[in-house]
């Protein structure tokens, strides 16, 4: 199956930073999200990018599907940002959409 | 639009007892997939139903079952719980299955202990 390898694992930076995180995947997919991870348990959509590049607010993501990496950056960082960081990716077939698989995650921690 | 939910949120089991986590799936998606978290392994495919059928399995054993309702509501059963069921159990859905654009999105999980 997929490997998703996600670096680094962790991160603590002071409120203000930016950072950078890096999703690599060991074969061809057509769907790849970004994911954060309350302290509750929820996983939030941040981007559904299988290639190219988006930006929302202070964040944006970058995939290069060629070369099989993924990157998200994050900009002026707030406490709120703290959690844990999910690269996933999949295959959509014909019949739909396939199982995502999930990297190790990144745990970022911002002190104010 | 309301987000896909799940209950319960917290459930406490023994051992050899089975538990059974309901999902309901934002309106007008047809997709469910469930996924389960541990430290240990992380977030792990559980399977999908699409119309009421199973279309994708992870390597879970046999104890772990689900099922669709017409409506797209799903359930999925854990019969025999072992301690190593422990875990938080999340359930995603996405659009129309047909493969254009399928985010998924995520449930808030139900924490299932088992003693």
């Amino acid at each position: 199956g997929i490997q998703v390898e996600q670096s680094p694992p962790d991160l603590i930076l002071q409120e203000g930073a930016n950072s950078t995180l890096r999703c690599n995947f060991s074969d061809s997919v057509n769907n790849l999200q970004w994911f954060h991870q309350n302290p509750w348990g929820q996983l939030i959509n941040l981007f559904y990018i299988p290639s190219g590049t988006k930006q929302n607010g202070r964040l944006s993501a970058t995939t290069v599907a060629t070369e099989r990496y993924s990157l998200l950056y994050i900009s002026s960082s707030q406490t709120t940002d703290s959690g844990v960081y999910f690269c996933a990716v999949g295959l959509i077939s014909n019949f739909g959409n396939e199982k995502l698989t999930f990297g190790t995650g990144t745990r970022l921690t911002i002190i104010p | 639009k309301a987000g896909v939910t799940q209950t319960p949120r917290y459930l406490i089991k023994t051992r050899g007892q089975q538990v059974t986590l309901s999902c309901s799936p934002i309106s007008g998606h047809r997709s469910v997939s469930w996924y389960q978290q541990t430290p240990g392994q992380g977030l792990q495919f559980l399977f999908e139903y699409f119309s009421e059928t199973q279309r994708n399995k992870g390597n879970f054993p046999g104890r772990f079952s689900g099922r669709q309702f017409s409506n797209s509501r799903s359930e999925m059963n854990v019969s025999t719980l072992e301690l190593g069921d422990s875990a938080l159990y999340l359930c995603a859905s996405s659009g129309t299955g047909t493969g254009t654009h399928e985010t998924q999105y995520f449930g808030p999980g139900t924490r299932l202990l088992v003693l």
